[in-house]
């Protein structure tokens, strides 16, 4: 069964730095996708970016970008020059691509607390 | 365009009671879903459905049931509540699976006594 790990339960960053969120998963299947979510806390999801496993280039969209490093098995979120506004809970989801019965489910992590300090 | 609803937003509810916890999409999803969040869980699936008609357990399905009469409406019900499902619920829909992302309802949180 597939497993996805966010090592991080909560972490600070400096107003206008960047910061990286850890994300690790364990499958065995050879395409997959992983997703990030952003939960303010207002409690709504906010769908960040996503990385495919086939991808050719790390996804980036805006502030946010993915380091992906498929033999390691771990895609990391960065989010560049944060803001006060990123403050919030970010979830990490893994979906298989075997499309067969539950595979195509989003499996999510615990969840990182992101705390940026003025 | 409204999205994914979910009514209500907040409910007590007294050991034993029943309810049925409401999810509506605008977007035409063929797939909808029902998660749990509990402090430090993350987002758990109860259930899921790929169709109107259709209905499917996921990873914590027991004390819960669903019906997807309609395509744009997903109904979640606790025959018997209980303190452990004390928690936010959260619906989401999707037009498939693959790259495609979820769209997540504002959450119901549920209080039971």
């Amino acid at each position: 069964a597939q497993k996805i790990t966010q090592t991080q339960p909560g972490m600070f960053v400096q107003e206008k730095e960047a910061v990286t969120l850890d994300c690790t998963y364990d499958t065995s299947d050879p395409s997959y996708g992983l997703f990030w979510y952003k939960q303010p806390s207002s409690g709504e999801m906010i769908f960040l970016i996503y990385q495919g496993s086939y991808d050719q280039q790390n996804a980036t969209e805006g502030r946010y970008s993915l380091n992906f490093q498929k033999a390691r098995k771990s895609a990391n979120l960065v989010i560049s020059a944060s803001q006060l506004g990123d403050s919030a809970m970010y979830f990490c989801a893994f979906r298989g691509m075997n499309y067969g019965g539950s595979q195509g489910n989003l499996i999510f992590g615990k969840g990182t607390k992101l705390s940026v300090k003025p | 365009n409204a999205g994914v609803t979910q009514t209500p937003k907040f409910r007590v509810l007294k050991t034993g009671q029943s309810m049925t916890l409401l999810c509506a999409q605008d977007m035409n999803h063929e797939y909808m879903y029902w998660y749990r969040q509990d402090p430090g869980m993350g987002l758990r699936l109860i259930h899921y459905s790929v169709g109107e008609g259709t209905t499917a357990k996921g990873e914590v399905p027991d004390g819960y049931n669903v019906s997807r009469l309609k395509k744009q409406n997903f109904l979640l019900g606790l025959e018997s509540a209980a303190p452990s499902q004390t928690s936010v619920y959260f619906c989401a829909s999707s037009a498939g699976t693959g790259r495609v992302t979820q769209y997540f309802g504002p959450g119901t949180r549920l209080l039971v006594l």
